[in-house]
C-alpha cells in the first residue's frame, strides 16, 4: 500500500537553529512529491514539487531535495513567521487509472524568538 | 484573485440533521476535490470530480454526496450528520493530470453534536 510518512512529528527550533524534515514515500513510480505549509486555521499553501530523484527547490529559507526513497525539507536559519505545519503528499493510485494525492500527518513546526 | 472560496466557514448541527458545504474556484480548473482534516490523521479525500460532469469517491466517502454544479462550483452535502463528521473540511482544486497542484481552499469548521 502507498504511503506516506513524515518525521518528526513535532520540532521545536531556536531562531537560526537550522534543521531539516523528513518525508519518506513507498509507491510505485513516483509521480511528484509536494510540499505544503499550513498555518493554523487555514488551508495548506503549495511551496515545492518535485519530480525526480536528484531534484532540489528552493524559497527563501527552505530548501527542498528528494531521492528516491525520501524528501528533505531543509529549513536555514529559521525565523518565528517558518512556524507552521508542513504536509507532504504524493500522487498514489486510486483505482480506474485514476492518481490522487496522499498526505502524510505533518510535521509542526515552532521556531522560539 | 480568490483562488478557491468555501461557504460556510463555521457551522454546528445536530445529529441528524443535514447541510450543504459549497466550493467555488476561479482559476478555471478541471478538477476539484473535498477533504477532511482530522487530529492524527492528515488529510484524507472524500470525492473528487476529474472533470465537470464527473465524480468519484475518495478514501472516505461514506456518509457525504457531492455536486458538480459546472467547472467552477464543487458542492459536499451531508445528508444527516453524525457526530463523527465533526472535522475540518478543505475544499481543493487542480488543472487535469496527475502530478499537477492542487490549490486548497480556507477550511470549513463543522461541528455535528
Amino acid at each position: 500500500e502507498d504511503q506516506v510518512t513524515q518525521s518528526p512529528e513535532a520540532l521545536r527550533l531556536q531562531e537560526g537553529e537550522s534543521s531539516s524534515l523528513n518525508c519518506s514515500y513507498t509507491v510505485s513510480g513516483l509521480r511528484g512529491l509536494f510540499w505544503y505549509r499550513q498555518d493554523p486555521g487555514k488551508g495548506p499553501e503549495f511551496l515545492f514539487t518535485l519530480y525526480s530523484a536528484g531534484e532540489e527547490k528552493e524559497k527563501e529559507r527552505l530548501k527542498a531535495t528528494l531521492t528516491k526513497k525520501e524528501s528533505f525539507l531543509h529549513i536555514t536559519a529559521p525565523k518565528p513567521e517558518d512556524s507552521a505545519t508542513y504536509l507532504c503528499a504524493v500522487p498514489a493510485y486510486s483505482g480506474a487509472g485514476s492518481y490522487q494525492l496522499t498526505f502524510g500527518k505533518g510535521t509542526k513546526l515552532s521556531v522560539i524568538p | 484573485n480568490a483562488g478557491v472560496t468555501q461557504t460556510p466557514k463555521f457551522q454546528v448541527l445536530k445529529t441528524g440533521q443535514s447541510m450543504t458545504l459549497q466550493c467555488a474556484q476561479d482559476m478555471n480548473h478541471n478538477s476539484m476535490y473535498w477533504y477532511r482534516q482530522d487530529p492524527g490523521m492528515g488529510l484524507r479525500l472524500i470525492y473528487y470530480s476529474a472533470s465537470e460532469g464527473t465524480t468519484d469517491k475518495g478514501e472516505v466517502p461514506n456518509g457525504y454526496n457531492v455536486s458538480r454544479l459546472n467547472k467552477r462550483e464543487f458542492s459536499l452535502r451531508l445528508e444527516s450528520a453524525a457526530p463523527s463528521q465533526t472535522s475540518v473540511y478543505f475544499c481543493a482544486s487542480s488543472n487535469s493530470g496527475t502530478g499537477n497542484t492542487i490549490y486548497f481552499g480556507e477550511g470549513s469548521w463543522l461541528t455535528v453534536v
